[in-house]
């Protein structure tokens, strides 16, 4: 599981809270990941970061936001839960050091985040 | 948008059977990869191909990639109960992926019965 944890696991929440996830791995990669998986849809892309205090945004980035202030955590943030953004959030790390021709990514086991 | 695309969307076997999954996708690649789901958990790597190798082999899988038709196939040989799960293939476009980002596929239900 290249010692990627995700906490909460589960979460219940109503719409208009925020909400945040949090990512945590043991092994100092510097590539982090978050996707959102929903049926019918695979595995989306919603930001990651390339390095501490360095985010990108993904495919379905709009109403959520990252932080990263220390290599090993990586925080998802999702401003004012709406409906739309119950799914199931995985965090993802990146190893690899060809610039991409042999990268591949570890899972963290998920948390599935339901809204009211 | 999706960049992989796969076949079938539910594939269902005998154990001991041989099991097909296809996976086609658009834009030019680095590598490519397959991950495999058990339902409620995370997503694990299989195998992952890049893109100027045509097959590769691991214990019972075996991959190839046709980047002239941009598809991919995993076979899985020998099936076993414990294979039931999703397979999802998922890329690693280029150029202008800097964060190596990877694009999925929406995934197969195999389901493989004793």
């Amino acid at each position: 599981d290249a010692g990627i944890t995700q906490s909460p696991r589960h979460k219940v929440t109503e719409t208009g809270t925020p909400v945040t996830l949090r990512c945590h791995q043991t092994e100092n990669h510097r590539y982090m990941y978050w996707y959102r998986q929903d049926p019918g849809h695979g595995l989306r892309l919603i930001h990651y970061s390339y390095g501490v205090k360095d985010t990108d945004k993904g495919e379905v980035s709009d109403g959520y936001s990252v932080s990263r202030s220390k290599t090993e955590d990586f925080l998802l943030t999702l401003e004012s839960a709406t409906s739309s953004q119950t799914s199931v959030y995985f965090c993802a790390i990146r190893t690899g050091t060809d610039a991409g021709l042999t990268d591949t990514q570890y899972f963290g086991p998920g948390t599935r985040l339901t809204v009211l | 948008s999706q960049q992989g695309e796969e076949d079938p969307q539910a594939l269902s076997i005998q154990e001991g059977e041989n099991a097909t999954m296809n996976c086609s996708y658009k834009t030019s690649i680095n590598n490519l990869q397959w991950y495999r789901q058990n339902s409620g958990r995370g997503l694990v790597h299989l195998i992952l191909i890049r893109s100027n190798e045509r097959e590769k082999h691991s214990g019972r899988l075996r991959v190839t990639l046709d980047t002239s038709k941009k598809s991919s196939s995993l076979l899985i040989t020998a099936s076993r109960a414990a294979d039931t799960a999703s397979y999802f293939c998922a890329t690693v476009p280029r150029p202008g992926n800097q964060g190596g980002k990877l694009i999925f596929g929406q995934g197969t239900e195999l389901s493989v019965k004793p």
